[in-house]
């Protein structure tokens, strides 16, 4: 009965290679979004979808790529991962009109 | 626009002391405010909310106070417990579409025995 999930919970992989997360909700949510924590703590939103149409796009570079193949799902697919790329990376879900938002366990990334 | 700012950390209580995690704001419109906890190895969840000028959000012993005339959400528990150190997120949201969060740097909090 988990409300929203991620997989895998850790992924390690070597420079240069291409990985994808996965992010699903059973809440019934009709936004989600992709955040990134570093190792301070500091968290920054990435990407939000809203119905399947992108809806925040914040700098981070065109390597990532977000994918909605429906309302329940968002995954994130990086190509050419570098060492910066390594950070603990949480998914979120929202109902529109209420703006409290759900939050994944996380993706624990290491890029060695 | 809109940003949050709070309080650096860490911060090492014992258990059992009155704990303030302060916060102010900066937004536009009429936001929503949160507080989020993180514990260690886990996701953020929602601690506590307010939507509105002078509510106030309370869960688990935490309090906070939506002050528009400050700017503020500061957090407050009376009486820590080992079980509530943590990573604590004040968060603003503004809603409508896409609903963008603007999350603080988060203050580690840990309460020693």
């Amino acid at each position: 009965d988990t409300a929203v999930s991620q997989t895998p919970k850790y992924l390690v992989t070597q420079m240069g290679n291409d990985k994808s997360i996965k992010c699903e909700q059973n809440l019934g949510h009709d936004t989600m979004y992709w955040y990134k924590q570093d190792s301070k703590k500091f968290l920054k939103i990435m990407f939000s979808y809203n119905n399947k149409e992108l809806i925040i796009n914040e700098t981070v570079p065109n390597r990532f790529s977000p994918k909605s193949p429906d309302k329940a799902h968002l995954n994130l697919h990086i190509n050419s991962l570098e060492l910066g790329d390594s950070a603990v990376y949480f998914c979120a879900s929202s109902r529109t009109g209420n703006s409290e938002q759900y939050f994944g366990p996380g993706t624990r990334l290491t890029v060695t | 626009g809109n940003s949050v700012t709070q309080m650096e950390g860490p911060v090492t209580l014992s258990e059992e002391a009155f704990l303030t995690i302060n916060c102010t704001y900066t937004a536009t419109g009429y936001p929503s405010l949160f507080w989020y906890v993180q514990y260690p190895g886990e996701g953020l969840q929602l601690l506590l909310k307010a939507t509105k000028a002078d509510d106030k959000g309370s869960n688990k012993g935490f309090e906070a106070t939506y002050r528009k005339e400050t700017t503020s959400f500061h957090l407050e528990k009376g009486s820590v417990q080992v079980s509530d150190s943590a990573v604590y997120f004040c968060a603003l949201s503004e809603g409508g579409g896409g609903n963008q969060f603007y999350f603080g740097t988060g203050t580690s909090l840990t309460v020693i025995p």
